[in-house]
């Protein structure tokens, strides 16, 4: 079968720098994506990585390493707004996206 | 701003109804979706789209089908609603295009007594 694995909770201080990791097993592979989700609100897009390196966008870093089939979301100078769930995503073909089950982030003051 | 809007933010429905969830873009993306969406499941894909008049089973199609008579919209309907469906439902739209972010409503609670 096709999946995801991330961890279910992560919680970090104000000001940190916490890391989001993502193994993926699937039939095929054509991107990691980023979806950051508040509660009660709708995922928004925050990343995509299609080849191994590091991508940077403000305070959010993601990064792949398609050899290993693993990449992490890195969030910096944390604040208490980034407290949300966060997802990855792989596209293995054609127009199917496959999602992980979430990472809840709590970030403590 | 692209928008996705769902026609109804909460909905309660009895077990055996016909449910139809609708679903408008209004940015021209080729490619909708829906998603449900349960705790510590994550999103799983019921049926997406990539083109007027076609469609795709996505990993949990069951009990559930799905129309695009028009680009901007796309319908989920369950035929005989079961209390197993209640659940959080998400459309999102994209343009075709490797790499292209996918862009949600805000949902809908559905819940099925």
């Amino acid at each position: 079968g096709q999946s995801l694995e991330q961890p279910s909770e992560v919680t970090a201080v104000e000001g940190a720098i916490v890391q989001i990791n993502c193994t993926y097993q699937t039939s095929g592979f054509y991107g990691l994506s980023w979806y950051q989700q508040h509660d009660g609100g709708a995922p928004t897009f925050l990343s995509y990585n299609a080849l191994d390196g590091l991508e940077e966008t403000g305070r959010f870093s993601s990064f792949l390493s398609r050899s290993d089939s693993y990449g992490y979301l890195l969030l910096q100078e944390l604040q208490m707004k980034d407290s949300a769930s966060y997802f990855c995503a792989v596209r293995p073909g054609g127009f199917k996206t496959i999602f992980g089950a979430g990472t809840r982030l709590f970030v403590k003051a | 701003d692209v928008k996705v809007t769902q026609s109804s933010r909460y909905l309660v429905k009895r077990t055996g109804e016909k449910v139809f969830l609708e679903c408008v873009q209004d940015m021209d993306h080729e490619n909708m979706f829906w998603y449900r969406q349960d705790p510590g499941l994550g999103l799983r894909l019921i049926y997406f789209s990539y083109d007027v008049k076609m469609k795709e089973k996505g990993d949990i199609p069951e009990g559930y089908s799905v129309s695009r008579e028009k680009k901007e919209r796309f319908s989920l309907i369950l035929e005989s609603a079961s209390t197993n469906q209640t659940s959080m439902y998400l459309c999102a739209s994209s343009p075709r295009g490797e790499g292209q972010p996918q862009h949600f409503g805000d949902g809908t609670r559905l819940s099925i007594l």
